[in-house]
């Protein structure tokens, strides 16, 4: 059981690149999140997913897209990739029920340079 | 939207010591949940103790407990014996239990420096 898994650890992009942060969870959770953090600062909500087919904007969505193909996975997109990007990117799951407890991957750290 | 506010930018404790970190929240909700995290130098979010707005008893996990207010919306983490492996970025986090989506919204942060 390897909970909620991040790929890549650290990346580095040139300002208008696109890239795809990777996130897969192998614990059946429907819900699953996208959360930045800036240095310094606690993290924000990008985009989430209440099941597959299913996602929606969070607080700071601009820049990014997202897709729920599957239940295990939830890959997060930059299509031009600008320095205030730079931060890092957290991946989240958890169970509907209300209750539950959300779990987080390892992190990206992305600089865009 | 929900604000979480942690006025401690950063902390120190002595080692063996006890330290209390502040956090308020601003809702109009009845029925949430708030929590701790840990966030080492590694960066992974650890949750250190979780607290139902429901329940009346304060939370407690071994060494770390907290003081809820819910009238003055005031959840305050007291950390016991503390150890150096304490130090660590410490967030508080509100989560409605109300709302689609169940997101977490974060305060800014403490940093706690624990010295021998």
């Amino acid at each position: 059981n390897a909970g909620v898994t991040q790929t890549p650890k650290f990346r580095i992009l040139k300002i208008g690149q696109s890239m795809t942060l990777q996130c897969t969870q192998d614990m059946n959770h429907n819900y699953m999140y996208w959360y930045r953090q800036d240095p310094g600062m606690g993290l924000k909500l990008i985009y989430y997913s209440v099941g597959a087919g299913i996602t929606d904007k969070g607080e700071v969505p601009n820049g990014y897209n997202v897709s729920r193909s599957t239940t295990e996975d939830f890959p997060l997109r930059l299509e031009l990739a600008a320095p205030s990007q730079t931060s890092v990117y957290f991946c989240a799951s958890r169970l509907r029920e209300t209750r539950e407890t959300q779990y987080f991957g390892p992190g990206t750290r992305l600089l865009v340079l | 939207a929900q604000t979480v506010t942690q006025s401690q930018p950063e902390m120190s404790v002595q080692e063996a010591e006890t330290v209390t970190l502040s956090c308020t929240y601003d809702t109009s909700e009845s029925d949430y949940y708030l929590f701790w995290y840990k966030q080492p130098p590694s960066r992974q979010m650890i949750l250190v103790i979780r607290q139902e707005a429901y329940k009346q008893q304060n939370a407690t996990e071994n060494r770390f407990s907290v003081n809820f207010q819910k009238a003055a919306k005031s959840f305050s983490l007291k950390i016991s014996d503390s150890q150096l492996g304490d130090a660590a970025m410490y967030f508080c986090a509100y989560r409605s239990a109300e709302n689609s989506g169940y997101a977490l919204n974060f305060g800014k942060g403490t940093s706690l420096l624990v010295t021998p």
